[in-house]
């Protein structure tokens, strides 16, 4: 069973303080892994997808990465505007064309 | 360019009523889908469809119909709503052809059953 687990659930970082939000995942073969930012009351916005191991991608302060077995989104000095929560989705062969996300990642940045 | 449209913002029925959400979407995608969103879960898949006419069922499709006569429109029917389903609701559509298109979300229709 495809099964997606982001930790940790909830992450308070002060303005500037660099961290990384972990998204391990299991799947019957991966055809995509997509990160997402929601803010309070309003739909998932689309960040990023990856689809194999080793590649990375930027925008801003947010890095992603991917590994055979999990994704790293890193957020480098970040602003108070990046408080959000980050959900990461992955898309298997199993799946067809439906997402499985995780819990989700509750980002909090003070000034 | 609206993207994904959802209606109404907030709904409170009675157990036992039915009602409609609405989704409409304007960028010509094939695909459209359902998820509910529940406090300490991850969005869960309904149903979704691949075109006009062709629907299918998700991870929890008990209680919900859908139709999609357009490419445009994917509304969600509650029958006969129950508690279990207060819940956020949200529409998204993607283009099917391009390999692993990301889906486009809209705001959410958050929906109270008493």
């Amino acid at each position: 069973e495809d099964q997606v687990t982001q930790s940790p659930e909830a992450l308070r970082l002060q303005e500037g303080e660099s961290s990384s939000l972990n998204c391990s995942y299991t799947v019957s073969g991966l055809r995509g892994l997509f990160w997402y930012r929601q803010d309070p009351g309003k739909g998932p916005e689309f960040l990023f997808t990856l689809y194999s191991a080793g590649e990375e991608k930027e925008k801003e302060r947010l890095k992603a990465t991917l590994t055979k077995k999990e994704s790293f989104l890193h957020i480098t000095a970040p602003k108070p505007e990046d408080s959000a929560t980050y959900l990461c989705a992955v898309q298997s062969n199993q799946a067809g064309t439906a997402l499985i996300f995780g819990k989700g990642t509750t980002l909090s940045v003070s000034s | 360019n609206a993207g994904v449209t959802q209606t109404p913002k907030f709904q409170v029925l009675k157990t036992g009523q039915s009602m409609t959400l609405q989704c409409a979407q304007d960028m010509n995608h094939e695909y459209m889908s359902w998820y509910r969103q529940d406090p300490g879960m991850g969005l869960r898949l309904i149903h979704y469809s691949v075109g006009a006419g062709i629907t299918d069922q998700g991870e929890v499709p008990n209680g919900y119909n859908v139709s999609r006569s357009t490419t445009e429109d994917f509304p969600l029917r509650l029958l006969s709503a129950a508690p279990s389903q207060t819940s956020v609701y949200f529409c998204a559509s993607s283009r099917i052809h391009a390999n692993n298109s990301p889906l486009h979300f809209g705001n959410g229709t958050r929906l109270t059953v008493t």
